[in-house]
């Protein structure tokens, strides 16, 4: 789990705030994710970022905003939230996007409490 | 309707025992992967399985893909304690590029000491 590290690891905010997610990954990896997992509902995948470039946008509200900087680094920006949007966090990467053997490797997530 | 669903949703066994877990998917598929998730943090990856490829081993875990019915199966044998996680099929679909995983709502397993 080292590989891939996220913070901050819980976060609680009101509808108003703004805060930002970060996500590092200290394995070379090309492709970054971000996926949201919310109480009996399967993993939803949000953002994908291959090569610094996004890929996938998922519908996801804009109320959610990914930035990427480079290959080892992924934000996610939230201002006014709802509380439906309080959920576990999880960001992923790998290497080989696309290859038939790529697998993905998790961050610890990050509890987010919408107030 | 999601790609896929694990079968059953919850799961209690002694320990020693052996443990399956099945998954149902709808749409082609690149591969099949397996993870485990402990309480509450990230997903850890188990197994793979290729789309041409019918069984896999890894430890004391065994796979099996049958991609005539969508399926794929997941044995843990010799269950231990730890064994004790949540736990998640999710396939790559077939079509190439960076698409993500499409993960099923999971099989919680307990493994009583």
């Amino acid at each position: 789990e080292t590989g891939v590290t996220q913070t901050p690891r819980h976060l609680v905010m009101g509808m108003t705030n703004k805060k930002s997610l970060k996500c590092e990954q200290h394995l070379g990896h090309n492709a970054m994710y971000w996926y949201k997992q919310s109480a009996k509902k399967p993993l939803e995948l949000m953002f994908v970022y291959s090569l610094e470039e996004r890929v996938e946008n998922n519908s996801v509200p804009s109320r959610f905003s990914p930035e990427c900087p480079n290959s080892s680094h992924l934000f996610l920006h939230l201002h006014t939230l709802q509380p439906e949007d309080s959920a576990l966090y999880l960001c992923a990467s790998s290497q080989e996007p696309g290859q038939d053997t790529d697998t993905q490797y998790f961050g610890p997530g990050t509890r987010l409490t919408v107030l | 309707s999601q790609q896929g669903e694990e079968d059953p949703q919850a799961l209690s066994i002694q320990e020693g025992e052996n443990a399956t877990m099945n998954c149902s998917y709808k749409t082609s598929i690149n591969n099949l992967q397996w993870y485990r998730q402990n309480s509450g943090r990230g997903l850890v990856h188990l197994i793979l399985i290729r789309s041409n490829e019918r069984e896999k081993h890894s430890g004391r875990l065994r796979v099996t893909l049958d991609t005539s019915k969508k399926s794929s199966s997941l044995l843990i044998t010799a269950s231990r304690a730890a064994d004790t996680a949540s736990y998640f099929c999710a396939t790559d679909a077939n079509g190439g590029g960076a698409d993500g995983l499409t993960f099923g709502k999971g099989t919680h397993l307990i493994i009583q000491p």
